[in-house]
């Protein structure tokens, strides 16, 4: 059962664009909302994570947007570029558990 | 100084063998976690710990046995290795109490089984 639902499974952005990548989730209970990078043979790395109460947190070049009425969130990069090109995740926290997306794979061309 | 550290990084075995993935955090979390990554990278928890005991098992095999013998090591032994089990496994460890937190992940481990 995918509790989070993560689009688009694949990105390709030219550098200095914006990159986005959307996440719904289905469960109310969950209280947090991390994104991890993942790198070719290394283990998701937190990004940047945002709680419910707060509709969005900005880090540098990455910005978390988040509808809790909605159930949804997403992250944008600005000014993406060719290092950005990662596995993406989002993710949900709640009872224990972190529940993942699918993963998006971005491509940022040079 | 390594906060999730997991040993070995590769392990490639036969069919029908027995092996064991150890893990172990510096973190001070309270909360350890197995996942596994398949070839399409999608991440499923398969157990979760808190203080040393069993909270979550994501209806994996039997096979499959993870040991917690303190707070920061979480073990995994996988006995009777079938194909399918190759994949890459993740330990991870977060701080749950007082508020959810973020989960710190290790390496990874991946397991071939041939």
């Amino acid at each position: 059962q995918q509790q989070v639902k993560q689009s688009p499974q694949s990105l390709i952005v030219q550098k200095g664009g914006i990159s986005i990548i959307n996440c719904a989730y289905e469960n109310t209970a969950f209280d947090y909302f991390p994104w991890y990078q993942q790198f070719p043979g290394k283990g998701p790395a937190l990004l940047i994570a945002i709680r419910p109460d707060v509709s969005e947190k900005k880090e540098g070049r990455f910005t978390i947007s988040f509808n809790k009425s909605a159930k949804q969130f997403s992250l944008h990069i600005m000014d993406s570029q060719p290092g950005d090109s990662a596995t993406y995740f989002c993710a949900a926290l709640g009872g224990f558990k972190t529940i993942f997306g699918a993963g998006t794979r971005l491509f940022v061309k040079a | 100084d390594t906060a999730v550290s997991q040993t070995p990084k590769y392990l490639v075995t036969q069919m029908g063998n027995d092996k064991s993935i150890k893990c172990e955090q510096n973190l001070g979390h309270d909360t350890m976690y197995w996942y596994k990554q398949d070839s399409k990278k999608f991440l499923k928890i398969m157990f979760s710990y808190n203080n040393k005991e069993l909270i979550i098992n994501e209806t994996v095999p039997n096979r499959f046995s993870p040991k917690s013998p303190d707070k920061a090591h979480l073990n995994l032994h996988i006995n009777s290795l079938e194909l399918g089990d190759s994949a890459v496994y993740f330990c991870a460890s977060s701080q749950t109490i007082r508020g959810n937190t973020e989960a710190f992940f290790g390496q990874g481990t991946r397991l071939t089984v041939v």
